[in-house]
Order: structure tokens, then C-alpha cells, then sequence
């Protein structure tokens, strides 16, 4: 029940075209998701998070859609660019009881080609 | 304002040693979770620390433990080390509970 299923496990991308990556839920006490993403040699970076209050959120090019009926979320990334080219991880967290812990999924790595 | 530092960056032990690995929070922060990427098992929570108290810990055994001082700086230990304990060990603080958490840039830990 604790556990964040992401796919796909890799993603091959044209420069210009959109990334979309999805991830699934069972803990339905979760109540907040972000994305990160992750350069090799690099500790991951928060990119965008959404709370299931809200059906979407966006911010420049990213935007994660949120179902709360369905327990998905994912994440699409517009115009896609070659510095987009990284490893994207989705997670989850809540539960009850005060608590910063993050479930991750797998991650997915991102080739933007130019 | 200094992100999440971590120290060492790397780091060479034998199996059967021990190792600290040290982690300081952004400025003000009072929250500090441990986490281990690996390959095969991606990352997985270690442990959480609010105001010197540990308030959450991953299923890993009890060779790995952690601490948390007053000025918020925190440090973790593994004892005992395995070969499969080589990973990278990633600290993140955030301000206190359900605020963004930020990640240093990890500690890359290699058993031999």
C-alpha cells in the first residue's frame, strides 16, 4: 500500500515534442506529490508538487494532471528541450501523523534528442 | 542562501568498518530525512529527524542509525558495513513538517 508505481522506466523525446510521465497509487491517506528530477552526480531537485485538492498544476513548461478517483498523477513536460534530459522521479507523501517522508516510484529516464 | 551540504562527497570503506557521514540543512531548517539510492532498489527513506528527535524510520536494520543536533545538523552511521550498503546516501531538509524538501548533492559511499 506504500508503494508509487512510475512508468515508463525510460523515454525517448524529439526536441520541441511533450514528455509525459505517469505514476499510480494505492495509499489513498496520501496527500502530496511532487516530481523531481535528478542530474547524474546531482541529489534530486524539486520541479513542480501538487496537493489532491487540485485537478492540475503548471509551471512554465510542466504540468502534472491529478486523479484523485483513478489514484494517478503525472507529469508532461511541453517543448520538450535536450536540458530536459534527466532521470524524473514522482513521490508521494501523508499518510496522517506529521512526517516529511517521501515514497518514490522507480524514476524514468528522460532522452530529449535534439 | 547555502543549500543542503553534505560531507564527505565520496567515500572508500571495507567491509566490517564502519562510517558517519554528516549532513547540514538549509539555514533555518529544522527537518532532516536520510535517504539511500541504489540501482536496483531506487530511493528508499532511512530515517527522519525534527528538533533532535527521530520521528520516522525506513525498514533497514538497526546497524543503521542517525542523529540529529541542536543546531539541526545531522548525522548518520552505518556499522558493520556490507557490500550491499554501497549506494548513495542523500540528505534533505525542509523547513518542518509538509513543506518542500530539498536535496544535497549525496554522498556516494563504495564498499570493498
Amino acid at each position: 500500500q506504500q508503494q508509487v508505481k512510475q512508468s515508463p522506466q525510460s523515454l525517448i523525446v524529439q526536441k520541441g515534442g511533450i514528455s509525459i510521465i505517469n505514476c499510480a497509487y494505492e495509499n489513498t491517506a496520501f496527500d502530496y506529490f511532487p516530481w523531481y528530477q535528478q542530474f547524474p552526480g546531482k541529489g534530486p531537485a524539486l520541479l513542480i508538487a501538487i496537493r489532491p485538492d487540485v485537478s492540475e498544476k503548471k509551471e512554465g513548461r510542466f504540468t502534472i494532471s491529478f486523479n484523485k478517483s483513478a489514484k494517478q498523477f503525472s507529469l508532461h513536460i511541453m517543448d520538450s528541450q535536450p536540458g530536459d534530459s534527466a532521470t524524473y522521479f514522482c513521490a508521494a507523501s501523508g499518510g496522517g501523523g506529521a512526517t516529511n517522508k517521501l515514497i518514490f516510484g522507480t524514476g524514468t529516464l528522460l532522452a530529449v534528442q535534439p | 542562501k547555502a543549500g543542503v551540504t553534505q560531507t564527505p562527497r565520496y567515500l572508500i570503506k571495507t567491509r566490517g568498518q564502519q562510517v558517519t557521514l554528516s549532513c547540514s540543512p538549509i539555514s533555518g531548517h529544522r527537518s532532516v530525512s536520510w535517504y539511500q539510492q541504489t540501482p536496483g532498489q531506487g530511493l528508499q527513506f532511512l530515517f527522519e529527524y525534527f528538533s533532535e528527535t527521530q520521528r520516522n524510520k525506513g525498514n533497514f536494520p538497526g546497524r543503521f542509525s542517525g542523529r540529529q543536533f541542536s543546531n539541526s545538523r545531522s548525522e548518520m552511521n552505518v556499522s558493520t558495513l556490507e557490500l550491499g550498503d554501497s549506494a548513495l546516501y542523500l540528505c534533505a531538509s525542509s523547513l518542518e513538517f509538509y513543506n518542500t524538501q530539498y536535496f544535497g548533492p549525496g554522498t556516494r559511499l563504495t564498499v570493498l
